[in-house]
């Protein structure tokens, strides 16, 4: 089955850049969505279809994919974004959803 | 704005069946655009998606567990349901019911709306 793969852990000081990978094979191919989840609360999405964002989504984030990484990229990174990202696809040729292991994003 | 409430027994033990409801309030479930989906979340790990269904198109199950998973939808109670038999301790779970915008023949889907989650525990 297809795997996606995060880091746990990304540390960033408030005010600088965050850049959250999950890698899987030829991602770059497939549609990819990133979801925050913070402490004790259910997961929000962040970014849909690759680099979207929902309505009350700061500009701050962004996303990309290209072979075999996407990227979630956060810019002037706030207490506020400290919590939990996961990525996920629809893996077609096993007709499932996948999520990535999840990667915590800590503001120092 | 479509909220998602999941509701069911919170505590069962080895080989019973887990069954959750999840409803719906200020939008539809049912209808053209979405699916509607159930994810887990075992205690400090990722996100597994379990399945999704669609009134007319079908529905769709994660292979590993679609042995064990059924679900439903119950439009005119704005419902939509989960039943997983024989479950085990690894079972143990918070479970989130979500609206799954999919375009499953485009290949991609993703979950815009989740409700807010319910442990449930399996224990002896």
């Amino acid at each position: 089955s297809y795997v996606l793969t995060q880091p746990p852990s990304v540390s960033v000081a408030p005010g600088q850049t965050a850049k959250i990978t999950c890698g899987g094979n030829r991602i770059g191919n497939k549609v990819v969505h990133w979801y925050q989840q913070k402490s004790g609360q259910a997961p929000v999405l962040v970014i849909y279809f690759d680099g979207d964002r929902p309505s009350g989504i700061p500009e701050r984030f962004s996303a990309s994919s290209s072979g075999n990484m996407a990227t979630l990229t956060i810019s002037r990174v706030e207490a506020g974004d400290e919590a939990d990202y996961h990525c996920q696809v629809w893996d077609s040729s096993s007709d499932q959803g996948v999520f990535g292991g999840g990667t915590k994003l800590t503001v120092l | 704005q479509l909220q998602l409430q999941e509701s069911g027994p919170a505590l069962l033990k080895p080989s019973e069946t887990l069954s959750l409801t999840c409803t719906g309030s200020g939008g539809s479930i049912g209808g053209d655009l979405h699916y509607w989906g159930w994810i887990r979340q075992s205690p400090g790990k990722g996100l597994e998606w379990i399945a999704s269904i669609h009134h007319k198109d079908g529905t769709f199950y994660n292979p590993s567990l679609k042995r064990r998973v059924t679900v439903s939808l119950d439009t005119p109670k704005n419902q939509f349901s989960l039943k997983m038999t024989s479950v085990v301790a690894a079972d143990t779970a918070i479970y989130y019911c979500a609206r799954d915008y999919g375009d499953y023949g485009a290949g991609f889907n993703w979950f815009d709306s989740w409700g807010q989650g319910m442990l449930v525990t399996v224990s002896s």
